[in-house]
């Protein structure tokens, strides 16, 4: 039961461009999401995250957007840099949960 | 570096040997989680646990895992009678508070291959 879905498994953009990723989710119950990067043999390191009273919340170069009715978010980095080619997870939990639910990841590529 | 420390960061055990993995969490944070990424796969909840206590392991197999985070010292995550499929990059994290209020910060991982 994959409760928290990234349905791309890679995405590649130009440098300087705006990166999107997206992330859909089943359980209703989740009321705080989070992204996380990934470079290759290493842990995965917390970029930013929103709680369900909130629609969009930035710093910096990204921003996290939520759509509670269609059960949605993505992240948007804007501008792209070659440092941001990782692997991107969106996670969940729910109130009163004790566990992040993590997706499958996306590969990003940002291509020079 | 006050970041969660894991090791080893390689782990080779041959089948039916044990396997332990450490974990220390970063300063000040009491609440500790294990999770397990397969190859191409996203990160798996294993266990939750604070200083002597296991608040939630639903993630975890019913046999030859455990994980213990005693009132002194590392985290431990133990795997009995390792198997081909044990192999799999295993995280720890840990929080200050509880995940559903609080990011996990997440050490760089303890790789374990089962030969």
């Amino acid at each position: 039961d994959q409760q928290v879905k990234q349905n791309s498994p890679s995405l590649s953009v130009q440098e300087g461009r705006i990166s999107i990723l997206n992330c859909d989710y089943t359980n209703s119950m989740f009321d705080y999401f989070l992204w996380y990067k990934k470079y290759p043999a290493e842990g995965p390191t917390f970029l930013i995250s929103i709680s369900s009273i909130k629609d969009k919340n930035e710093d910096g170069r990204f921003t996290v957007f939520l759509n509670k009715s269609a059960k949605h978010l993505s992240l948007h980095i804007v501008p792209s840099q070659p440092g941001d080619s990782a692997v991107y997870f969106c996670a969940a939990s729910a109130q009163g949960a004790q566990k992040l639910v993590f997706g499958q990841g996306t590969r990003l590529t940002i291509n020079p | 570096n006050a970041g969660v420390m894991q090791n080893p960061r390689h782990l080779v055990r041959r089948r039916g040997q044990e396997a332990r993995l450490r974990c220390s969490p970063m300063k000040g944070h009491s609440h500790v989680y294990w999770y397990r990424q397969l190859p191409e796969e996203g990160l798996k909840f294993m266990v939750y646990l604070q200083k002597e206590n296991i608040i939630d392991e639903s993630g975890m197999p019913k046999e030859r895992f455990s994980a213990e985070f005693p009132k002194e010292g590392p985290s431990i995550l133990r795997i009995q009678q390792v198997v081909r499929g044990d192999s799999a990059a295993y995280f720890c994290a840990s929080s200050q508070l509880r995940a559903g209020d609080s990011p996990l910060h997440f050490g760089n991982g303890t790789r374990l291959t089962v030969t």
